[in-house]
């Protein structure tokens, strides 16, 4: 079974500073996606960034950039230049290739301090 | 803002009684997915609906249903209610995906949530 494993219940940042938030599963397919989403305290599910397994490239998204390391099954977020709207819960979720439905880490609360 | 709707945004009601909550998808988006946040059990998927036929199933309750219409919007039905689905309910959509012979993944945009409290 898929599993998705986020160690850091919470993390903290100064404002303009960068974070890196931690996230591993396990799985055995070799065809899969990855993704990060933010719930800030409005309760909404934000997506962040997305990652295919077959692309080697890490994905960015403006300040937003994932080190995806297949071999280890890591996917870890970084956060560059930390603004105080970034403070949320952060979900790391993984769906196989074709697969119906999202398995979520328990997510990593983010504190930015001003 | 996703474009994914969902109503009532609160829902207050008893023990042993049954709610409806809506979902309307994206435009242009077929597919339908229902999860629950709960404080002890995290983020769940429940069920997916695509173009109006159940897809999949997930950690879904006997007492817990869903449809979808063929405007493509979703009602999750819950009944016999219990203190413990008090819950953060979303509704997500996407365009495809889980089509049988299909690898590529769409992502997954989510409403607001249907926050539910079962007194």
């Amino acid at each position: 079974a898929q599993t998705v494993t986020q160690s850091q219940p919470e993390m903290s940042v100064q404002e303009a500073e960068t974070v890196t938030l931690s996230c591993t599963y396990d799985t055995s397919e070799s065809d899969y996606y990855l993704f990060w989403y933010k719930q800030p305290p409005s309760r909404q599910m934000i997506l962040v960034i997305r990652q295919e397994a077959y692309k080697q490239q890490n994905a960015t998204e403006n300040r937003f950039s994932v080190n995806f390391q297949k071999a280890a099954k890591s996917f870890s977020l970084k956060i560059s230049d930390s603004q105080l709207g970034d403070a949320a819960m952060y979900f790391c979720a993984y769906m196989a290739a074709g697969a119906n439905n999202l398995f979520f880490g328990t997510g990593t609360r983010l504190t930015v301090i001003p | 803002d996703s474009g994914v709707t969902q109503t009532p945004k609160h829902l207050i009601t008893a023990t042993g009684q049954r709610v409806t909550l809506r979902c309307s998808p994206r435009s242009g988006d077929l597919s339908v997915y229902w999860y629950q946040q709960s404080l002890d059990q995290g983020l769940q998927f429940l069920i997916q609906y695509y173009n109006g036929e159940e897809r999949a199933k997930g950690n879904i309750l006997e007492r817990f249903s869903a449809q979808q219409f063929p405007d493509l919007h979703s009602e999750l039905n819950l009944s016999s209610l219990e203190l413990g689905d008090s819950a953060l309910y979303f509704c997500a959509s996407s365009v495809v995906s889980g089509l049988a012979g299909v690898r590529h993944t769409d992502t997954q945009y989510f409403g607001p949530g249907t926050r539910l409290t079962v007194l």
